[in-house]
């Protein structure tokens, strides 16, 4: 597996305000991209994608933007939510052929809401 | 509609023994990956199920193998367990790119 350390990055962010997550991937032939929302004590929940042709998109409160010239992604929320306070991880899809696609993880934002 | 189903919640061994963790797939998904989390990590991909074969096998040794089964469920079996093998197991499901997560089987191995 990839080395990722122990302590995740932490994104504080006051109640109301918009978040901004980060990453960067690493593979030049992902094709796909993902943000999932993870939760203590649960697996990770789909929060949205994005297809390497794109480099934009919307979806409720989310805004995931993609930069294939420097292998940057981003995830906005709006109007962050004490509901939103997990930890943020984007994966990358890298498809070798026919149906077969593995999904590599990112290290992963906790995002800490303050009232 | 149910999501993606893991059994056992959590599960405890020790060093040397072998586990089975079991994965239902949401309805309609045909493809079951298997992740390992170690805690404070992201998921580590260890394989992909689809039609009943093993597609695509991360960095893992050969004492991590797996099963599907033509309803689409998956197992997924580790021999001779190492305390490093402790982590939070998910499965994940798919008809097409997009992942469904489950809600992980934790191993603790002593």
């Amino acid at each position: 597996g990839e080395s990722v350390g122990l302590h995740l990055p932490t994104l504080s962010v006051q109640e109301g305000d918009n978040s901004i997550i980060n990453c960067a991937y690493s593979n030049s032939a992902s094709d796909y991209f993902i943000w999932y929302k993870q939760e203590s004590g649960k697996g990770p929940q789909f929060i949205i994608d994005i297809r390497s042709n794109m480099d934009k998109r919307q979806g409720q409160r989310v805004t995931v933007l993609l930069n294939k010239t420097v292998k940057h992604l981003s995830l906005q929320i709006a109007a962050t939510q004490p509901g939103d306070s997990a930890v943020y991880f984007c994966a990358e899809n890298i498809w070798v052929g026919n149906r077969d696609d593995k999904i590599i993880f990112g290290k992963g934002t906790r995002l800490h809401i303050l009232p | 509609d149910a999501g993606v189903t893991q059994s056992p919640t959590h599960l405890i061994k020790t060093r040397g023994q072998q586990v089975t963790l079991r994965c239902s797939p949401k309805s309609g998904h045909d493809t079951v990956s298997w992740y390992q989390q170690a805690l404070g990590q992201g998921p580590q991909f260890i394989f992909q199920y689809y039609e009943e074969e093993e597609r695509q096998r991360g960095n893992f040794p050969d004492r991590f193998s797996g099963h599907q089964f033509p309803n689409y469920s998956s197992e997924l079996n580790v021999n001779a367990l190492l305390l490093g093998d402790s982590a939070l197991y998910l499965c994940a499901s798919s008809l097409d790119k997009r992942q469904f997560f489950g809600p992980g089987t934790r191993l603790t191995v002593l």
